[in-house]
């Protein structure tokens, strides 16, 4: 079965301490992984997909085939990084059709 | 930067009752797509559409739900003969073809009392 986890509902850090949000899939094949921000009142927004293997905002993830997992991780949580994150797969040639997992919640305080 | 825009915000309507929610996708785009939020719950796949077909859908959308793309700009959800359980966030979004980056509205919010 194709499927997405996130197995922390929130996760609440002090800023500047290191961050890593955890994803797992399953999936039969090679799919393609991505983590989507959704920022208090705002859109869903791609943060970054494994494809391009990009750092943005001092976020990166990188897919472990072996261990299923694409998690995200940032060295130093900064305030404004608060937001729901969700990791995302797409089976490849299924454009569009993105598996959610259940997100989590980043609380980076003060 | 242009964006995908939906159409109500928020809508509030009485079970039984036909809701049609509205979205513009980003201009030169060829893939559009529903995806829905149930309060608590994960963001779902609902269907995706291309050539003015759909192209692929998912177990929740079933014969009480419909996609149109009536005009060049226009992309909408009917849902027919609404119930409790469609109370939720709908999602559109759309994709320009050979990307992998969707482009999600700010979702319509439909309760069903």
């Amino acid at each position: 079965a194709q499927r997405v986890t996130q197995p922390e509902k929130l996760l609440s850090v002090f800023k500047g301490a290191p961050v890593e949000l955890k994803c797992n899939y399953s999936y039969s094949g090679s799919p393609e992984l991505f983590w989507y921000v959704q920022y208090s009142r705002q859109r869903l927004q791609l943060l970054l997909r494994h494809i391009s293997r990009e750092s943005i905002k001092g976020f990166t993830a990188d897919l472990n085939k072996g261990e299923t997992s694409f998690h995200l991780k940032k060295p130093f949580a900064q305030e404004e990084d608060s937001a729901m994150y969700y990791c995302a797969l797409s089976g490849v040639g299924s454009q569009g059709n993105l598996i959610f997992g259940k997100g989590t919640k980043l609380s980076v305080k003060p | 930067e242009p964006e995908v825009t939906q159409t109500p915000s928020h809508q509030v309507t009485q079970m039984g009752q036909e809701v049609i929610l509205r979205c513009v996708p980003i201009s030169n785009h060829l893939y559009f797509y529903w995806y829905r939020q149930i309060l608590g719950q994960k963001v779902e796949f609902l269907v995706s559409f291309y050539n003015n077909e759909i192209s692929e859908k998912s177990e929740i959308f079933d014969d009480q739900f419909s996609v149109e793309r009536p005009d060049g700009s226009n992309f909408t959800l009917k849902i027919r003969s609404t119930k409790l359980e469609d109370s939720a966030m709908y999602f559109c979004a759309s994709t320009s073809q050979g990307q992998n980056t969707i482009y999600f509205g700010e979702g319509s919010w439909l309760t069903v009392v």
